[in-house]
Order: structure tokens, then C-alpha cells, then sequence
């Protein structure tokens, strides 16, 4: 039950694009459209952002979007802002099961 | 509106027990599978376990099998995680969450509550 594989951190400016990377294996990622994604602001609570790979719970802005290929999910962020600025998780379910990735902290220059 | 607020947490030896609770409201509580997520110090987050809806099936996550029982009361909207045989390594704030209606995500989260193992 290793975690998912995230970068450490990505950075852009405001209005810019970024996009997050979240590699796991067949077992996991590959084998479900089970993928969400979490924005955590710094002692805070988890919020959800993108559930389903690539589908958006009300209220969560459109510049987050979701996809997927093969064993990689991946999240991004068009027209960042500087409330963007957060540690994201993704999570997989694998079957009975749940894998969160590493963390990415996503910085605002 | 969908509230889950945890009580419980604080300061344990090892070998030591803790119990979490975690209230719902604002929603139909049986309906749903819940879980606990732990983050470590300055760490990422971590799946520790889920409950089906009724409380008829578990899932664990190894580490903490055979220490660690969830359970579920839906006459009192509570949530529960038993706690025993604390080790250092389980020091972290612990989440409660409730699965969305797709089933497969966690679309609310409790406001944590921070469990310290040490001597």
C-alpha cells in the first residue's frame, strides 16, 4: 500500500497554468475512475476539488479540471490565483481500499 | 447543512488507548459510508479505515489491523474510532469524512483532531 506519486511542488504566476501529476499503478489508478483530488490550506481541513477523475463538485471553480491516462491522474489549474496557493492531494480508491498521493505544495510567485 | 464535529484526541503513552467521535448532522447519516484519515506531522495524508453505511463491513488500512476498530452508531449519529496499542507513529491529526453520493470520495471532512503518542 504504497502512496501515490506526486511532485514535491509546482509554482506559476497568477493567470497561469499548472497542472499536478498523480502516478500509480494497475492496482489503483489505472484500474478505477476512482481519482479525486484535495486542496489543503494550512491547518485546515481537506476540500474536496475533483472527484470521479475529472468531475466538479458544486461550488469549486472551473479553472480545476481533472484527467487521467493510463496509470498517471492528473489535475490542473488554469487562471491561477493567489488563493490557489495550497498543498493538493490526490487519492485512488483500489478496491476496498484508498491510496492518497504524496502531496504537492503549489505556490503562487 | 452537512456538519461533522470530532471530540476526543490529546496525549497518550505508547501502548496506551484513545477513543475519537465524530457528530454528524445536516444530513441522513445511515446512508452513508464513513472514514478516518490521519495526517502525521508536517506529513502527507493517509487512509487509516472505512465503515460501511449500516456498519456490517470494514476495511483497514495494515498498520493499524487488530489495534485500531471503527465503529458506528446511526441512532446517535456518531462515529467512532477505538484506538489501542498506540505506537509513536500513529501520532497525527485524525479527520473524520463522509463519502460523497458517487460513493468515492471524501465530500466532507471533520475539523481533525490531533492525537499524540508519547511518553
Amino acid at each position: 500500500q504504497s502512496a501515490l506519486t506526486q511532485p514535491r511542488s509546482v509554482s506559476g504566476s497568477p493567470g497561469q497554468s499548472v497542472t499536478i501529476s498523480c502516478t500509480g499503478t494497475s492496482s489503483d489508478v489505472g484500474a478505477y475512475n476512482y481519482v479525486s483530488w484535495y486542496q489543503q490550506h494550512p491547518g485546515k481541513a481537506p476540500k474536496l476539488m475533483i472527484y470521479d477523475v475529472s468531475k466538479r463538485p458544486s461550488g469549486v471553480p472551473d479553472r480545476f479540471s481533472g484527467s487521467k491516462s493510463g496509470t498517471t491522474a492528473s489535475l490542473t489549474i488554469s487562471g491561477l490565483q493567489a488563493e490557489d496557493e495550497a498543498d493538493f492531494y490526490c487519492c485512488s480508491f483500489a478496491g476496498a481500499h484508498y491510496l492518497f498521493g504524496t502531496g504537492t505544495k503549489v505556490t503562487v510567485l | 447543512e452537512v456538519q461533522l464535529v470530532q471530540s476526543g484526541g490529546g496525549l497518550v503513552q505508547p501502548g496506551g488507548s484513545l477513543r475519537l467521535s465524530c457528530a454528524a448532522s445536516g444530513f441522513t447519516f445511515s446512508n452513508y459510508w464513513m472514514t478516518w484519515v490521519r495526517q502525521a506531522p508536517e506529513k502527507g495524508l493517509e487512509w487509516v479505515v472505512n465503515i460501511k453505511h449500516d456498519g456490517s463491513e470494514q476495511y483497514y488500512m495494515d498498520s493499524v489491523k487488530g489495534r485500531f476498530i471503527i465503529s458506528r452508531d446511526n441512532s446517535q449519529n456518531s462515529l467512532f474510532l477505538q484506538m489501542n496499542s498506540l505506537r509513536a507513529e500513529d501520532t497525527a491529526v485524525y479527520y473524520c469524512a463522509r463519502f460523497g453520493d458517487s460513493g468515492f470520495d471524501l465530500a466532507y471532512w471533520g475539523q481533525g483532531t490531533l492525537v499524540t503518542v508519547s511518553s
